[in-house]
């Protein structure tokens, strides 16, 4: 089954402690992106990588961090996470970049204390 | 810059009724695609649709129907005979294609949708 996975599902950690959240596909897509929610702001893009090592960043990059060794994974990370980070987040990969629709994970809900 | 403008936070209808969700967007490129994405309550991101600049079609999939107007830079989504199940959060989103290979998307701020039986 085509599809893009993300774990973990829900994550509490307090301020400053590192943390991962992992993103991978198994569609060959050459576009991955990551994506923040909040309420009454929609979803605001993180980061976006076009192929492996090329990344770039998106509208709030401030305090995140990506890899892009492989195709298929594409990891988030917090160096030092803040309660300003507390947020709903979700990867999502593409097979033609603008033109494609994104394939979504189902989303890491993340709260930091 | 680009912007997504959904200017109905949340909306609330009775079983059966049509709905349209408005999106408004802006941006300076010539060819560019716009999108709907739906959020059930379970939370998922699920594709709808989506829309070239240079294709003003009008688009209809069962209940779904989607007009895009250039002139006024709308991509609106309607939906006939609301049942409960499309209840959700309804997001537009905009990318720009002028650029070769870049995919900077910008989305709206949603539209809570409650279909009441």
């Amino acid at each position: 089954e085509a599809q893009v996975t993300q774990n973990p599902r829900y994550l509490i950690t307090v301020t400053g402690k590192k943390l991962t959240v992992t993103c991978s596909q198994n569609m060959n897509h050459e576009y991955m992106s990551w994506y923040r929610q909040d309420p009454g702001l929609g979803l605001r893009q993180i980061y976006y990588s076009m192929n492996v090592e090329v990344t770039d960043k998106g509208d709030v990059p401030e305090g995140y961090k990506v890899s892009r060794k492989e195709k298929r994974n594409f990891p988030l990370i917090l160096e030092s996470p803040s309660p300003n980070q507390t947020s709903l987040y979700f990867c999502a990969s593409s097979s033609h970049g603008k033109k494609s629709p994104l394939h979504f994970g189902n989303g890491t809900r993340l709260t930091v204390t | 810059a680009q912007k997504v403008t959904q200017a109905q936070t949340e909306i609330s209808v009775v079983e059966k009724e049509d709905v349209t969700l408005d999106c408004v967007y802006e941006t300076r490129d010539t060819t560019y695609y716009l999108f709907w994405y739906k959020q059930p309550p379970s939370g998922e991101l699920v594709f709808l649709i989506r829309r070239n600049s240079f294709d003003e079609q009008n688009e209809i999939s069962g209940r779904y129907s989607w007009n895009f107007q250039k002139s006024t830079s709308s991509f609106n989504f309607t939906i006939t005979a609301s049942q409960v199940v499309d209840s959700a959060v309804y997001f537009c989103a905009l990318t720009p294609g002028d650029s070769g290979g870049y995919q900077k998307v910008t989305f709206g701020t949603g539209t809570k949708l409650q279909v009441i039986p």
